[in-house]
């Protein structure tokens, strides 16, 4: 059972779109919801991340979006460029033991 | 600093062979993890370590063993290797609020 679910699985945008992932997560004990960023060939790297007493957190082209009573968490890239070209994990994080639980990623591809 | 350092790269087994992939990692953190990527399932974490000497299972322990004698060195050993272990796994250190994670050894089992 994914207790972190995300959406779409694979995602195609326009070079200056908007690319919209979304993750839905169960566990109201998660305290902490990052997201990562993975290269082809390459380990995931910390992207941006958010605390749940936040609605929303902005990094450059990079928003987090947090709705707590939904349980839902998205990432919003604004002016996508073909550098973004990568696959997107939420994730969130037990209070208990330091373990992060990810949801299954969405490949980003953006078209120049 | 070289961070997380994971070996070998590339792995390739027959089912029944045993192996052990290494992780390092020279930022002095505590907790440390293992996770293995499969597609669409994000990753899941195998076993973590929250210090020297102190070990315990996450969501997919069966079939590997972990051991934690000092900060720095985290290793995974597959006993014996199934089809169902290819995989790419990745090692973590994890400071705070942040996971850094090493380059990935990418098993095959045949």
């Amino acid at each position: 059972q994914q207790q972190v679910k995300q959406s779409p699985q694979s995602l195609i945008v326009q070079k200056g779109g908007i690319s919209i992932i979304n993750c839905a997560y169960e566990n109201t004990a998660f305290d902490y919801f990052p997201w990562y960023q993975q290269f082809p060939g390459k380990g995931p790297a910390l992207l941006i991340a958010i605390r749940p007493d936040v609605s929303e957190k902005k990094e450059g082209r990079f928003t987090i979006s947090f709705n707590k009573s939904a349980k839902q968490f998205s990432l919003h890239i604004m002016d996508s460029q073909p550098g973004d070209s990568a696959t997107y994990f939420c994730a969130a994080r037990g209070n208990a033991g330091n373990m992060l639980t990810f949801g299954g990623g969405t490949r980003l591809m953006v078209k120049p | 600093n070289a961070g997380v350092t994971q070996t070998p790269k590339f792995q390739v087994l027959k089912t029944g062979q045993s192996m052990t992939l290494q992780c390092a990692q020279d930022m002095n953190h505590e907790y440390m993890s293992w996770y293995r990527q499969d597609p669409g399932m994000g990753l899941r974490l195998i076993h973590y370590s929250v210090g020297a000497g102190i070990t315990d299972q996450g969501e997919v322990p069966n079939g590997y063993n972990v051991s934690r004698s000092t900060t720095e060195d985290f290793p995974l050993r597959l006993l014996s290797a199934a089809p169902s272990q290819t995989s790419v796994y990745f090692c973590a250190s994890i400071s705070a609020t942040v996971w850094f994670f090493g380059p990935g050894t990418r098993l095959t089992v045949l």
